[in-house]
């Protein structure tokens, strides 16, 4: 079964730092993976997603993540903090290769930006 | 439009109502989600559709009925819940097709409050 360990469940960090949030996933298959980040009483949006057409994804808001199967990672980074990014992310698999087509999300990260 | 719109945004119902959820999109999307997340938890899938027909159920009581009348349109059905199902309801939609993952669209999410 795939899944995703997200280690830390708060990370701060002062603005204009860089940001590293921790993605660990566990596959049999090679995995489909993302970022998604919510802000307070809102859905998710998709910060960025690897399909296996690049192990260096880049996403919106200046947000990037490696994939890196060696170490089976796909962590999260930002170079450079802003308090609009204080948040709750969230790291997801699609099980199975996507033949089923649904994500199963990791526990979150909640980002914490301070001035 | 690429956008999933729920309706309503917050919802409070006493245990012995019936009310519906409501998700919509207009992208072409043939996959649609529901989701349950609870304070401070990541959502946790309920069921799936694809090409209008439930094919996933994660067990979900009976107290929660989803329906798909057509390719645009997702309810879900809501009767006599208890105030443990007070949660944020997330609706997605995806391109998902087995083996191909285009990345997920969320909406806003029905803030739902039983009482």
């Amino acid at each position: 079964a795939q899944s995703v360990t997200q280690l830390g469940s708060h990370v701060s960090v002062s603005e204009g730092a860089l940001v590293l949030l921790r993605c660990n996933y566990s596959s049999s298959v090679p995995p489909y993976l993302f970022w998604y980040v919510q802000y307070p009483n809102q859905g998710l949006q998709l910060l960025l997603k690897y399909t296996s057409a690049a192990t260096l994804v880049k996403g919106i808001n200046g947000f990037e993540a490696e994939f890196k199967k060696s170490e089976t990672s796909f962590h999260l980074t930002k170079p450079s903090a802003h308090m609009s990014d204080a948040a709750e992310y969230f790291c997801a698999v699609t099980p199975d290769g996507g033949s089923q087509g649904n994500l199963i999300f990791g526990k979150g990260t909640k980002l914490s930006v301070k001035p | 439009d690429t956008e999933v719109t729920q309706t309503p945004k917050h919802l409070v119902m006493g245990m012995t109502n019936k009310k519906s959820l409501k998700c919509e999109q207009h992208m072409g999307h043939r996959a649609m989600y529901w989701y349950k997340q609870k304070a401070k938890k990541p959502p946790e899938l309920m069921f799936v559709y694809s090409y209008e027909k439930l094919s996933i159920n994660e067990s979900v009581p009976s107290r929660f009925s989803p329906e798909c009348p057509n390719s645009s349109l997702l309810n879900l059905h809501l009767h006599a819940l208890q105030p443990e199902d007070s949660a944020l309801y997330l609706c997605a939609s995806s391109q998902a097709m087995p083996g191909k993952i285009y990345g997920y669209t969320f909406g806003s999410g029905t803030r739902l409050t039983v009482v």
